[in-house]
């Protein structure tokens, strides 16, 4: 099976830096995702890591440890409207299917 | 601007009812997703498809739950009969092969 763990919410500044934890035990690995939910939206795809390193997007970045199963979001200059919850999710061994962490809640403020 | 397109957004029944909800994939997109959102349990795979055959419902009580795909542009989601605790945001999500998945805007589902 899956387990996926990351923190439930997080607060900080505008203009700061934010980094989200993902930790994973996973029967197979092919893929960690990131998506991003505002309230009462639908997720939006932000990242995605299949290999070991970081992948940088802008604002975002998101980097993978597979031999430590631990990924991480890293939100930098944040913006108000970067609050929202974010979604850590690991594709398995087989198909195209993925299971979600709960989510972590980022409320920026002034 | 392809999107995932659900209807309706919004249902609200009586427990015993049934309901449908319906997806349009983004064109092109041969895998289809079934996803239930609670506050309690989260975002959780209910059931998928890829190239309209079923690949996994575990995820789904399958007594009163049943999904299909009669054509490549939409797949349904029924519920038969609804209890309060189906009150959920169903989402659809349609990807290409293991690329990423996009998501409907949902289905606000409450049963009374």
């Amino acid at each position: 099976g899956q387990n996926i763990d990351q923190p439930t919410e997080m607060t900080a500044t505008e203009g700061a830096i934010v980094q989200i934890n993902c930790t994973y035990q996973t029967s197979g690995f092919n893929g960690l995702f990131w998506y991003q939910q505002h309230a009462g939206e639908a997720p939006t795809f932000l990242s995605y890591n299949v290999l070991d390193g970081l992948e940088e997007k802008g604002r975002f970045s998101s980097f993978l440890s597979r031999s430590k199963g631990y990924s991480y979001l890293l939100l930098k200059e944040l913006q108000m409207k970067d609050s929202a919850s974010y979604l850590c999710a690991v594709r398995g061994a087989a198909g195209n299917k993925l299971t979600f962490g709960g989510g972590t809640r980022v409320l920026v403020k002034p | 601007d392809a999107r995932v397109t659900q209807t309706p957004r919004d249902k609200v029944t009586e427990m015993g009812q049934e309901v449908t909800m319906r997806c349009q994939p983004i064109l092109g997109h041969n895998t289809v997703f079934w996803y239930r959102q609670t506050m309690m349990q989260g975002l959780e795979l209910l059931a998928y498809f890829r190239n309209r055959a079923p690949l996994d419902d575990s995820g789904m009580p399958k007594d009163r739950f049943s999904a299909e795909m009669p054509d490549a542009t939409l797949a349904t989601l029924k519920i038969q009969p609804s209890e309060p605790r189906d009150s959920a945001v169903y989402f659809c999500a349609s990807g290409q092969y293991d690329n990423e998945q996009f998501f409907g805007p949902g289905t606000r589902l409450t049963v009374l």
